[in-house]
């Protein structure tokens, strides 16, 4: 069956990096985007942008530019997120979910995601 | 970004009740709108796309209507597991944006 399976919860310091993976199983990875939605403790859902598992290219939503990276690791059929100079406020869980149609550039609904990973920024 | 705005926030109710849950976009959006049910420590959980159409394996006391700018999710016989939080998405245009969610509790 389609599974997005991420990796466990990190706890880092104000400043530092964090590398979030999503591997995928079930279907052929490169045919469909992969997105990544935050969600704050206690908050709702915010869509972070997608990645273009074809090209390898990346679209972020405002407020997600210069510290969030997406990337791909295609022979593992693994998505990542990465996020520099951690801050307090981005303690979070977030989650991949993958677009389930097979077109590129439109947006579209979820399904399915991944478990979440949780990030805690603490000094 | 259009705007989603769900009501109530939250409502108490019993097993067996019909609940029913709003989602008003700021524009129109058609009918590119999905529903998700997330539980506690989980991921959301797909039930309703394009307004209407029943992701599969959800049961069928889960219904969605609406097109333009106002939806509904209608719960008809609510069961003690679908006690969560739900979210409305449209994805009419970048960035999809989700409700602030609607948390079915028990009375």
């Amino acid at each position: 069956q389609v599974q997005l399976v991420q990796s466990g919860s990190e706890l880092k310091k104000p400043g530092a990096s964090v590398k979030v993976s999503c591997k995928a199983s079930g279907y052929t990875f490169t045919s469909y985007a992969m997105n990544w939605v935050r969600q704050a403790p206690g908050q709702g859902l915010e869509w972070m942008g997608w990645i273009n598992t074809n090209t390898g290219n990346p679209t972020y939503a405002q407020g997600f530019t210069g510290r969030f990276v997406f990337s791909l690791d295609t022979s593992v059929s693994t998505a990542y997120l990465q996020i520099s100079s951690l801050k307090a406020e981005d303690t979070a869980v977030y989650y991949c979910a993958r677009d389930p149609s097979s077109g590129w550039g439109r947006a579209n609904w979820f399904d399915p995601w991944g478990q979440g990973t949780l990030v805690t920024v603490s000094s | 970004a259009i705007r989603m705005t769900q009501s109530p926030s939250s409502l108490s109710a019993s097993t067996g009740d019909r609940v029913t849950i709003t989602c008003r976009a700021s524009q129109g959006i058609s009918s590119y709108l999905a529903w998700y049910q997330q539980k506690p420590g989980k991921a959301p959980k797909l039930l309703i796309y394009a307004a209407s159409t029943l992701q599969s394996g959800v049961p069928s006391r889960f219904s969605g209507s609406g097109s333009g700018t106002d939806f509904t999710l209608t719960i008809s016989c609510l069961q003690s597991e679908d006690f969560a939080t739900y979210y409305c998405q449209q994805y009419y245009s970048y960035p999809q944006t989700f409700g602030q969610g609607t948390k079915v509790e028990i009375k």
